[in-house]
């Protein structure tokens, strides 16, 4: 089954302590991104990556990092979370860098800092 | 860079009813168009989607218009059910690629039985 997998779905974690959340795709695709979602803000992309070793800040990237060692994982890395990075996260991975390409998003990923 | 504006936030209608949700774009070159539902707890999912070198598409009950010269876009739902209650999401594209995906801030449909 075509998919995208991000873990935790759930976590609790205090401020400062680093953690990592991780995404998988198994549809051999080129591009993936991770996304914030926030109430009245809609879905806001934090990084996103055109292919293996390339990746590329989204809008709102501060306090984050990413990595793109495999094609298939895009591991979205929080070096020194703080509350208000308290959201749901979505990882989400495409064809292609094209126009025009589905974005298949993961289940999502609750996070909560406190 | 685009920017995309979503309106109404929140939308009430009695089943059976339609719904009309709209969104509008900045950027000109934009090309692509999708609409994403986001069912409570569940992630955004595509519905449908346009390109610019259309003016309206359907899909059984749901259809997307665009005005290039405006630079609008809208989902109409006819004939409401209650399974159509979620979060809608636009969304647009410019032709420089999927990656610059700019989404809507929401919609969220609530369908009254």
């Amino acid at each position: 089954e075509a998919q995208v997998t991000q873990n935790p779905r759930y976590l609790i974690t205090v401020t400062g302590k680093k953690l990592t959340v991780t995404c998988s795709q198994n549809m051999n695709h080129e591009y993936m991104s991770w996304y914030r979602q926030d109430p009245g803000l809609g879905l806001r992309q934090i990084y996103y990556s055109m292919n293996v070793e390339v990746t590329d800040k989204g809008d709102v990237p501060e306090g984050y990092k990413v990595s793109r060692k495999e094609k298939r994982n895009f591991p979205l890395i929080l070096e020194s979370p703080s509350p208000n990075q308290t959201s749901l996260y979505f990882c989400a991975s495409s064809l292609g860098g094209l126009s025009g390409n589905t974005i298949y998003f993961g289940e999502g990923s609750w996070l909560t800092v406190v | 860079g685009e920017n995309v504006e979503q309106h109404p936030s929140t939308l009430s209608v009695q089943e059976g009813d339609s719904a009309v949700i709209k969104c509008t774009y900045s950027d000109s070159a934009s090309n692509y168009f999708p609409w994403y539902k986001q069912e409570l707890g569940k992630r955004p999912q595509l519905i449908i989607d346009i390109r610019s070198n259309v003016g309206e598409k359907k899909d059984q009950r749901i259809a997307v218009t665009l005005n290039k010269t405006a630079k609008h876009f809208s989902l109409h739902i006819t004939e409401t059910q209650p399974e159509d209650s979620a979060v809608y999401f636009c969304a647009a594209s410019p032709p420089s690629g999927t990656y610059k995906y700019i989404f809507g801030t929401g919609t969220r449909l609530k369908v009254l039985a």
